[in-house]
């Protein structure tokens, strides 16, 4: 079965540091990667990608994630972390069911993300 | 433009209830999903449907839960005879096409369901 861990509950960082939100999946085949963040009362919004090509891939609001497959990890990072990045954040894996794809997908249990001024 | 939305926003009901819960994605979106998430969990897969046709309700967590999507734009997803335990947020989503893996899903702001 596929799956996604996300290994920490909550990540602490300072304005202004690097922060990494770490993700490690298990799938049979080549993964599709997703990260989304979630501010409070609202839906999930997408933030990157990764399906296939380099293994550095760019998101929306300065996230970037590294896709690693020797060590199946997805890791989220940014280089400079922002108040307004505190959020709670879900790594997900796209459900592969032998040769179909309906493309649901299988979320983490999510990283709170707590940047502080 | 406008996103997927959904309604209501909150609901509360008593056990034994039935609620429908509506979902609005973005037109022209083929594929739709409903996700049900636990308070402190990531969102789980209940249903699946492309255009009209319900393709995957693997996840419905019992014949209590029905999803359908007729005209293949809005969707409802009714519980029938709600529990305690199917107090949760569902999330509905969409996405252009299915069967281009890298097709992103679009999230709306989900529905804060409480049985009581």
């Amino acid at each position: 079965a596929q799956s996604v861990a996300q290994p920490e509950d909550q990540v602490n960082v300072a304005e202004g540091n690097p922060l990494t939100v770490k993700c490690t999946y298990s799938v049979s085949g080549n993964p599709y990667l997703f990260w989304y963040v979630q501010y409070p009362n609202r839906g999930l919004q997408f933030l990157l990608k990764y399906i296939t090509g380099d293994n550095l891939v760019k998101g929306s609001y300065g996230f970037e994630a590294e896709f690693n497959k020797s060590q199946t990890s997805f890791h989220l990072k940014k280089p400079s972390a922002l108040v307004s990045d505190s959020a709670l954040y879900f790594c997900a894996v796209r459900d592969m069911i032998g040769s179909s794809n309906t493309g649901k997908l299988i979320f983490g249990q999510g990283t709170t993300l707590q940047v502080k001024p | 433009g406008a996103g997927v939305s959904q309604s209501p926003r909150y609901k509360v009901a008593k056990r034994g209830q039935d609620v429908a819960l509506r979902c609005d994605p973005i037109s022209g979106h083929v594929s739709l999903f409903w996700y049900q998430q636990a308070l402190g969990q990531g969102p789980e897969f209940l249903t699946y449907f492309q255009n009209e046709a319900q393709l995957d309700k693997s996840g419905l967590p019992s014949d209590r839960f029905f999803a359908e999507r007729p005209e293949g734009s809005v969707s409802t997803l009714k519980i029938q005879r709600t529990q305690q335990e199917d107090s949760a947020v569902y999330l509905c989503a969409s996405s252009f096409r299915v069967g281009s893996s890298y097709n992103e899903q679009f999230f709306g702001p989900g529905t804060r369901l409480t049985v009581l």
